[in-house]
């Protein structure tokens, strides 16, 4: 299963909107509503900020969306604050029962 | 408080077996989908292999035939027993609780609850 493909980096400046997309094929994103994505600060565990390709968990910003359209999941966050600046990856159920990680995206709040 | 504490990592020589303890407290194991999850030192997320609740199991291709995932309901602990180790396994690894239901919708790859991670090095 290869790894689902991410942008190495994106930058904004705070108050912007930056968006991160995630490419995957009909075999995982193409072919569920079940895409993940998670914010890594440096030395801390992942943290889910939507899940099924839309859904935000509680207690997460609603700055923070995402959305689908064919083999493309994105990552949209608006208003950008500095504490946003952190590794952003995404993930998706595929076809085998795996589930695969897109190679991660450095966001950097200029 | 919902939480996961991983246990076991250390420095182990190519070809040796380690196993790892992931240990939760404020929910069950055993009724939920549990899932590991490395990061090798610099590097990006990589899943390595889900228990349902039900007992299926499932596996990355990297780890399969070498790591075997299991739980110990009586403990309430999800283990991730490691064998035949490579330089290429060097990693912090994560256990997590996969969300299966939400609201009684059925949903998959949600990792919600996230262990601190334990270093493991393999190296001679």
């Amino acid at each position: 299963q290869s790894a689902l493909t991410q942008p190495a980096s994106v930058s904004g400046s705070p108050g912007q909107s930056v968006t991160i997309s995630c490419t995957g094929t009909s075999s995982d994103i193409g072919g569920y509503n079940y895409v993940s994505w998670y914010q890594q600060h440096p030395g801390k565990a992942p943290k889910l900020m939507i899940y099924d390709v839309s859904h935000r968990p509680s207690g997460v910003s609603n700055r923070f969306s995402g959305s689908k359209s064919g083999n493309t999941a994105s990552l949209t966050i608006s208003g950008l604050q500095a504490e946003d600046e952190a590794d952003y990856y995404c993930n998706s159920y595929t076809t085998s029962t795996t589930r695969v990680f897109g190679g991660g995206t450095k966001l950097t709040v200029l | 408080e919902v939480q996961l504490v991983e246990t076991g990592g250390g420095l182990i020589q190519p070809g040796g077996s380690l196993r790892l303890s992931c240990a939760a407290s404020g929910f069950t194991v055993s009724t939920n989908y549990m899932s590991w999850v490395r990061q090798a030192p610099g590097k990006g997320l990589e899943w390595v292999s889900v228990i349902y609740s039900g007992g299926s199991i499932y596996y990355a291709d990297s780890v399969k035939g070498r790591f075997t995932i299991s739980r110990d309901n009586s403990k309430n602990t999800l283990f991730l027993q490691m064998n035949s180790l490579r330089a290429e396994d060097t990693a912090v690894y994560y256990c997590a609780r996969e969300l299966s239901m939400v609201r009684g919708v059925i949903t998959r790859a949600a990792f919600d609850i996230w262990g601190p991670g334990t270093m493991v090095t393999v190296s001679s």
